[in-house]
């Protein structure tokens, strides 16, 4: 079945300094990938997205690159700010469903 | 971008008592809302989905007849715990699909901020 690993947390940072969150996944069909967010007392909201094999999803900074090779989706950004800390959540949906299949997620704590 | 709702936020209940959790979007349409379970520490697990006007598609493994799912709506759906024991407390994601057909592929789903359940 479809199954999705990301690095465990706390990931606590100073601001400006440069992040990675690693994500790996398994599929049987041919997945998009998704990065989430979640602040605190708020819902999901979706971060950037990959539908395909070398595509780079990017928003406010952040950017994974789709690396079907390495079935991998690793999160980053160059200069993390004290508003980014969050929880991140790596997320597949595979070829026919329309539900996620979500990492763990990892808590990212920056600070001044 | 468009809204979900959750309600109630947290519940603490008895043992042998039935919660009602509903899910909500508020400015658009979802033909198709998700509930999800989340313990701490852990993965979001899907447990069921949610058609309007027909039956939940419930995952394996999850109990049809202690987790009743309605979808009476475009834009209300709502998961009963019956029966509710301690290890049914948990953290009830629910979520809603804009629901393009033909593009599942370009889909967003939109996410309520979640119910705690805590049953005694």
């Amino acid at each position: 079945g479809d199954s999705v690993t990301q690095m465990e947390g706390p990931v606590t940072l100073s601001e400006e300094a440069f992040l990675t969150i690693n994500c790996t996944y398994t599929a049987t069909g041919y997945p998009s990938l998704f990065w989430y967010v979640q602040y605190p007392g708020e819902g999901l909201q979706l971060l950037l997205k990959a539908t395909k094999a070398d595509d780079k999803g990017s928003n406010k900074g952040f950017e994974a690159t789709y690396r079907k090779e390495t079935t991998s989706f690793h999160l980053e950004k160059g200069s993390v700010q004290v508003s980014d800390s969050a929880v991140y959540f790596c997320a597949l949906r595979d070829t026919g469903r329309r539900a996620l299949t979500f990492g763990s997620g990892t808590r990212l704590q920056v600070q001044p | 971008g468009a809204v979900v709702s959750q309600h109630p936020s947290r519940v603490i209940c008895k043992s042998g008592t039935s919660v009602k959790i509903e899910c909500r979007s508020l400015d658009f349409q979802a033909t198709t809302m998700f509930w999800y379970r989340q313990f701490p520490k852990q993965s979001l697990m899907l447990m069921a989905t949610s058609n309007e006007g027909s039956k939940a598609t419930y995952e394996q493994g999850v109990e049809k007849d202690k987790f009743l799912i309605n979808h009476a709506s475009l834009t209300l759906s709502t998961l009963t715990v019956t029966s509710a024991h301690p290890e049914d407390s948990s953290f009830y994601i629910c979520s809603a699909g804009s629901g393009l057909a033909g593009a599942l592929g370009e889909e967003t789903q939109y996410f309520g901020p979640g119910t705690r359940l805590l049953v005694l």
